[in-house]
């Protein structure tokens, strides 16, 4: 059973387009996250939500929105698609934001391709 | 801000010792981490310390100096599959909400 997962593992798109990532996780975390990771590989934060409220946004393009419906979910959605959003997208989850010696937990990923 | 920084890569042999350091300058400390990512897949996790000194953990080893901002990641004993990236990762208590803050990685490469 995958601890955290992620769907689509691949997207292509066109310029313009609005797309959803899902991600869900059965590890009854509290705290789950959204990463870009680029093509130098470089991972960055863009939101936090714990318990199904936003605790950071890392001044993200507001046409990216994520929706926490319940503690086990947190979806990603892309409004009017760019080149530049072209990325890894990673899910992640933690105990709680508070305590970190568990770590985090990644998805697989969203390979995100804009044409 | 935040700045960590690691090598971008590094080359060893099988069955060797490599040392992989990680120097940080950030407000918040609240602990270092170490995930190993294989190319196309997730980071999987390797190490947390939060006090000064050395944590082992089978072949894999990590040190933290808070006084001097520094971390290393020791690999013994190398095998052909720790070819991958190693992110050095500090974890920072803001106001907002606590988050993991992560270096650009370092690409290793371990040949016969």
């Amino acid at each position: 059973d995958t601890a955290v997962s992620q769907t689509p593992k691949y997207l292509v798109t066109q310029m313009g387009n609005d797309k959803s990532i899902k991600c869900e996780q059965n590890l009854g975390h509290d705290t789950m996250y959204w990463y870009k990771q680029d093509s130098k590989k470089f991972l960055k934060i863009m939101f936090s939500y714990n318990n199904k409220e936003l605790i950071i946004n890392e001044t993200v393009p507001n046409r990216f929105s994520p929706k926490s419906p319940d503690k086990a979910h947190l979806n990603l959605h892309i409004n009017s698609l760019e080149l530049g959003d072209s990325a890894v997208y990673f899910c992640a989850s933690s105990a709680s934001f508070r305590d970190p010696r568990g770590g985090y937990t990644f998805g697989s990923g969203t390979r995100l391709t804009v044409v | 801000g935040q700045n960590i920084d690691q090598p971008t890569e590094m080359t060893a042999t099988e069955g060797a010792i490599v040392q992989i350091n990680c120097t940080y300058q950030t407000s918040g400390f609240n602990g270092l981490f170490w995930y190993q990512q294989h190319a196309g897949e997730a980071p999987t996790f390797l190490s947390y310390n939060v006090l000064d000194g050395l944590e082992e953990k089978g072949r894999f080893s990590s040190f933290l100096s808070r006084s001097k901002g520094y971390s290393y990641l020791l690999l013994k004993e190398l095998q052909m599959k720790d070819s991958a990236s190693y992110l050095c990762a500090v974890y920072i208590l803001t106001g907002g909400g606590n988050k993991l803050t992560f270096g650009t990685g370092t690409q290793l490469k371990v040949e016969l």
